[in-house]
């Protein structure tokens, strides 16, 4: 079946310490990937997006995502986790067609430490 | 440049009433979409409006209903509501069908049902 996973669904890091968000994707043809962030009673806000290239992409806030064909897979880094980064993150998918709806996967909580 | 807004902020309504929510679209933008977050939930797609007309539905009944403006601003309509429907709805608009640039996402309007 058609899905977005991402199988953690909370995560706990210390300020400074780097972290990795995973996203794995199944569909018959490479979608477009993106990343969102939700704080807490807030919209979702757009990271970064990859639709076809160079695989390694960078986005706002020094958050960067590497996509792998072979694992269906586009994974969130961050080389240095600062407090403000406590959020929710949501990987999402467009499949190339006539419509650019977003299918998302059901996030990952994220808890910076001091 | 404005972003997108959404109107009323919170809402509260009972089972069986009826609910409408606005969108205005980010400046430029001709295509709006909804999403529905349950709490712990990815958002899930209702659907889509392009110049107009609706471009696109989720697995969301009738009693969910839009429309989009001249101007493209847009409204999401409930009939009938159900105890399921207490969620966060939230607009997204974009530039064309492309999908390339992504959505851009109001703050949401948070309806409780009773």
């Amino acid at each position: 079946a058609q899905s977005v996973t991402q199988p953690d669904i909370h995560i706990t890091v210390s300020e400074g310490a780097s972290l990795e968000l995973r996203c794995n994707y199944s569909y018959g043809a490479t979608p477009y990937l993106f990343w969102y962030v939700q704080s807490p009673g807030q919209g979702l806000q757009l990271l970064l997006k990859y639709f076809s290239g160079d695989t390694l992409v960078q986005g706002i806030k020094g958050f960067e995502a590497e996509f792998k064909r072979s694992q269906s897979s586009f994974n969130l880094r961050k080389p240095s986790v600062h407090w403000s980064d406590a959020a929710e993150y949501f990987c999402a998918v467009s499949l190339r067609g006539a419509t650019n709806k977003l299918i998302f996967g059901t996030g990952t909580l994220l808890a910076v430490q001091p | 440049e404005t972003g997108v807004t959404q109107s009323p902020t919170h809402l509260i309504k009972t089972r069986g009433q009826q609910v409408t929510l606005r969108c205005s679209s980010q400046s430029g933008h001709n295509t709006v979409s909804w999403y529905q977050q349950a709490l712990g939930q990815g958002p899930q797609f209702i659907f889509q409006y392009y110049r107009e007309e609706e471009n696109g539905r989720g697995n969301f009944p009738p009693r969910f209903s839009g429309l989009q403006f001249p101007n493209y601003s847009s409204e999401l309509n409930v009939n009938a509501l159900e105890l399921d429907d207490s969620a966060l709805y939230l607009c997204a608009s974009s530039l064309e069908l492309a999908g390339v640039e992504g959505q851009f996402f109001g703050p949401g309007t948070r309806l409780t049902v009773l």
